[in-house]
């Protein structure tokens, strides 16, 4: 069953504009999610999780469990801002579930 | 932190061979994971590798196909069997440096192709 759905595939922004990646999840239990980022040629890192409320080179992400989201969102992109970007959820069991993925292009 | 070393990092293979892929982690790591990324998709979590004990599979993924040692705290192996072109794929180690929240650190990934 999809626990974590990034509806997003592409998302193009310019240089200066904000940015918003959308992830919603499902879970019954209490979610844990974070934020994953590969930039080009590098290995998959966190970029920040949602326990810890802090804001990650510009980034931030609401944990809604109303809603369940969990969007992440940058005011003013940056072009070393393109990278894949992905929403994961860790399940009861401490293993990460992840989302599809986001490539974002931040223009000039 | 912990820093996770996978070797090989890339691989061209025939078909029906199998392939071993190693994961060092500079640490003792209370869990480590094995997932792949297919072409264009997303990571899909093949197993946990138990320190001392069978991987734990997740469904689609059985121990013929995948089979996975640990055989201490700091590394681990995934053998891809029987290889098809369908398992042509990016395999990737993974560890957490504690049990719960612990941050989930990942290798640069085993690139497979399979002709």
């Amino acid at each position: 069953a999809q626990r974590v759905t990034q509806p997003e595939k592409l998302l193009s922004v310019f240089k200066g504009a904000p940015v918003e990646l959308k992830c919603n999840y499902s879970y019954s239990g209490s979610p844990e999610l974070f934020w994953y980022v590969q930039y080009s040629r590098q290995r998959l890192q966190l970029l920040l999780r949602h326990i810890s409320r802090e804001s990650i080179k510009g980034f931030t992400a609401d944990l809604n469990k109303g809603e369940t989201s969990f969007h992440l969102k940058k005011p003013f992109a940056q072009e070393e801002d393109s990278a894949m970007y992905y929403c994961a959820l860790t399940l009861n069991d401490y293993k990460l579930s992840f989302g599809a993925g986001t490539t974002v292009t931040v223009r000039a | 932190s912990a820093v996770i070393s996978q070797k090989p990092s890339r691989d061209i293979c025939q078909r029906g061979t199998s392939l071993t892929i190693q994961c060092q982690v500079d640490s003792q790591v209370t869990m480590m994971f094995w997932y792949r990324q297919q072409p264009g998709q997303s990571l899909t979590l093949i197993a946990t590798a138990n320190q001392g004990s069978e991987a734990t599979y997740e469904s689609g993924f059985v121990i013929d196909k995948f089979p996975i040692s640990r055989p201490n705290l700091t590394f681990s192996t995934l053998t891809v069997s029987n290889m098809s072109p369908e398992d042509s794929s990016i395999y990737l180690c993974s560890a957490r440096d504690r049990v719960g929240s612990g941050e989930l650190f990942f290798g640069e990934g085993s690139r497979l192709t399979v002709l």
